[in-house]
């Protein structure tokens, strides 16, 4: 069955320290692979997506995303957090020929000053 | 400016009272859905149009309609609302020929029914 686990529900770092977030999917075929935030009273927000091509990807806001098909991971990283950077982040999984996403249960960063 | 365009954003109502949570887009999207979020869930999609008078259901489309009249507007409607869709509710779209799962949300309609 396809599935996304996003195995930490929440994280805190100290705003400057670096960032990984985890995402771990489960899909029969080359997937299409997503993050999206959701900054706290907003929708979701594209963080960066995954297609085919350079396995490093990276998105809005110093965020970058690398592909690992050995170990059908996505995880997330930022080289340094700012306090904005708190929110709720999701991973998501998606098909080549449907708009079908299967989302993970996401992850709060929280940050400290 | 391009956006989705939810309302109500915030709703209590009580069980068995139709309501509607109206969404609208000015970006020209064909594609359109509405998800519900859930905590310890994630998002889950409850139904989806991929053009005008073109309507599926999703992954949890029981106790939910839609319809889809004209390319901008995709109105969710529950005929009789429970306890158990008292949710997060976010309709999404995408642009049109763009890439599958490349989704513009909107901020979302907060439901409580009671």
């Amino acid at each position: 069955a396809q599935s996304v686990t996003q195995p930490d529900i929440h994280i805190t770092v100290s705003e400057g320290a670096s960032l990984e977030l985890r995402c771990n999917y489960s899909y029969g075929a080359t997937p299409y692979l997503f993050w999206y935030v959701q900054s706290p009273g907003q929708g979701l927000q594209l963080l960066l997506k995954y297609f085919s091509g350079d396995t490093l990807v990276q998105g809005i806001k110093g965020f970058e995303a690398e592909f690992k098909r050995s170990q059908s991971s996505f995880n997330l990283r930022k080289p340094s957090v700012h306090w904005s950077d708190a929110a709720e982040y999701f991973c998501a999984v998606g098909a080549r020929n449907t708009d079908k996403l299967i989302f993970g249960t996401g992850t709060r960063l929280q940050v400290f000053p | 400016e391009a956006q989705v365009t939810q309302n109500p954003r915030y709703l209590i109502t009580v069980t068995g009272k139709k309501l509607t949570v109206t969404c609208s887009q000015n970006m020209n999207h064909e594609y359109m859905s509405w998800y519900r979020q859930d905590p310890g869930l994630g998002l889950r999609q409850i139904y989806y149009s991929m053009n005008v008078e073109v309507t599926d259901k999703g992954d949890v489309p029981e106790g939910y309609k839609v319809s889809r009249k004209e390319k901008r507007n995709f109105p969710l409607i529950l005929e009789s609302p429970s306890p158990n869709q008292t949710s997060l509710y976010f309709c999404a779209s995408r642009a049109t020929g763009g890439v599958p799962g490349e989704l513009f949300f909107g901020e979302g309609s907060r439901l409580t029914v009671l």
